[in-house]
């Protein structure tokens, strides 16, 4: 049974790109959330999707914006990048928001 | 605003030696606590889940309990695989997301 899984694994772009990452849940999970990490930090909150719509917003700017695929998985889009976006971006499934998260092994982005 | 606080930052332990982490959360209408386990590099890999006071999950050298006011994770005769940053996360009513505390990171020396 293939868990969550997220691509790419690693990541650089230039200050004022945009960048693409995608996740796909684990078998059986329908709803989709997007963390970020930095360093010596705990995860926080980006999003949540949930039946192809964002469901729940975290404090984060509209440049980070997302979508949600019928067969459940998901992309996180962020535009004109800063350098303060450099993180591990953590995608998180479960089955309809309601039980226990589980995790990808994150897309590390750097910003240079 | 609610919180979520873990201590000790870092803990530095010999193998066989016995700790606890704690995490302490100040927020209404807790729906459930959460234990994670992270790797350098890696995403959280789930432990545990409490709902309520009193309750109590156990898994190998874990064991996590709560109260109204905090959890701890104890860790019994450690090894050094035990090894990593274990990360506490709150969910409260009405809301979906989970929100981390920073972590403990834990070094089990052999």
């Amino acid at each position: 049974d293939a868990g969550v899984t997220q691509s790419p694994t690693h990541l650089i772009k230039t200050r004022g790109q945009q960048v693409t990452l995608r996740c796909s849940p684990k078998s059986g999970h329908d709803t989709v959330s997007w963390y970020q990490q930095a360093l010596g930090q705990g995860p926080q909150f980006i999003f949540q999707y949930y039946e192809e719509e964002e469901r729940q917003r975290g404090n984060f700017p509209d440049r980070f914006s997302g979508h949600q695929f019928p067969n459940y998985s998901s992309e996180l889009n962020v535009n004109a990048l800063l350098l303060g976006d450099s993180a591990l971006y953590l995608c998180a499934s479960s089955f309809r928001g309601n039980t226990e998260a589980f995790f990808g092994q994150g897309t590390r982005l750097t910003v240079v | 605003e609610d919180q979520v606080t873990q201590s000790p930052e870092a803990l530095r332990l010999q193998e066989g030696e016995s700790s606890s982490l704690n995490c302490s959360y100040t927020v209404s209408g807790l729906r459930g606590l959460f234990w994670y386990r992270q790797d350098p590099g890696k995403g959280p890999e789930f432990l545990f889940t409490l709902y309520s006071a009193g309750e109590e999950k156990e898994k190998e050298r874990l064991k996590a309990t709560l109260t109204k006011k905090e959890s701890f994770l104890h860790i019994t005769a450690p090894k050094p695989e035990d090894s990593a940053t274990y990360l506490c996360a709150v969910k409260i009513s009405n809301d979906y997301k989970l929100s981390f505390g920073a972590g403990t990171t834990v070094t089990v020396r052999a």
